[in-house]
């Protein structure tokens, strides 16, 4: 059984760029949550994408929007950055719609803005 | 606002103590109280949780306290080891609410 991967690891963008994240949910999981984890702080709602569909959101812009496909994978796609953006980036995944519990995480990407 | 408070921001403990973090909440629409273990480089990972039903959980060397009057709940960690050092979050959503909202964290570090 593999677990939620997400790539990049690392990436380094500059002020007003566009970045994509991608997440493959773990086997079985057809849920994908995203949330933002800033330096020495907790992990933040950004959404969650059920039957390709977006299934809430959390206080974010409209700038930050996602997908999610067929085979479940997710991608987090963040326009006109901020050096705000700078943080960790999580994916998590759960089975079918069990709400906030049985959340499984990646090890996240972190993205700086220069 | 914070929906979660958690205390310490940072913990130091001798190996084969008890380290005690806590977490506060106002919001009475959660029902759900998951503590989170993180370790550097990688992603929290679930530790153990509770529901305000019970007013204690154990699980090996973690026990969830939770008291619903005060709208507190606490992780300890007994005989803590070395292994343990890691970044702590407590964290609470609502019935049937697809998201979790986080404390901010507290750094544990246990000394042999």
């Amino acid at each position: 059984e593999t677990g939620v991967t997400q790539s990049p690891t690392h990436l380094i963008k500059t002020r007003g760029q566009q970045v994509t994240l991608r997440c493959s949910s773990q086997s079985g999981h057809n849920t994908v949550s995203w949330y933002q984890q800033a330096l020495g702080q907790g992990p933040q709602f950004i959404f969650q994408y059920y039957r390709e569909e977006e299934n809430g959101r959390g206080n974010f812009p409209p700038r930050f929007s996602g997908l999610q496909f067929p085979n479940y994978s997710s991608e987090l796609n963040v326009n006109a950055l901020e050096l705000d953006d700078s943080a960790l980036y999580l994916c998590a995944s759960s089975p079918g719609w069990t709400g906030a519990n049985v959340l499984t995480f990646g090890a996240g990407s972190r993205l700086t803005v220069l | 606002q914070q929906q979660v408070k958690q205390s310490p921001q940072s913990l130091i403990v001798q190996k084969g103590g008890i380290s005690i973090i806590n977490c506060a909440y106002e919001n009475t629409a959660f029902d759900y109280f998951p503590w989170y273990q993180q370790f550097p480089g990688k992603g929290p990972a679930l530790l153990i949780a509770i529901r305000p039903d019970v007013s204690e959980k154990k699980e090996g060397r973690f026990t969830i306290s939770f008291n619903k009057s005060a709208k507190q709940f606490s992780l300890h960690i007994m005989d803590s080891q070395p292994g343990d050092s890691a970044t702590y979050f407590c964290a609470a959503s609502m019935r049937g609410a697809n998201n979790l909202f986080f404390g901010t964290g507290t750094r544990l570090t246990v000394i042999p």
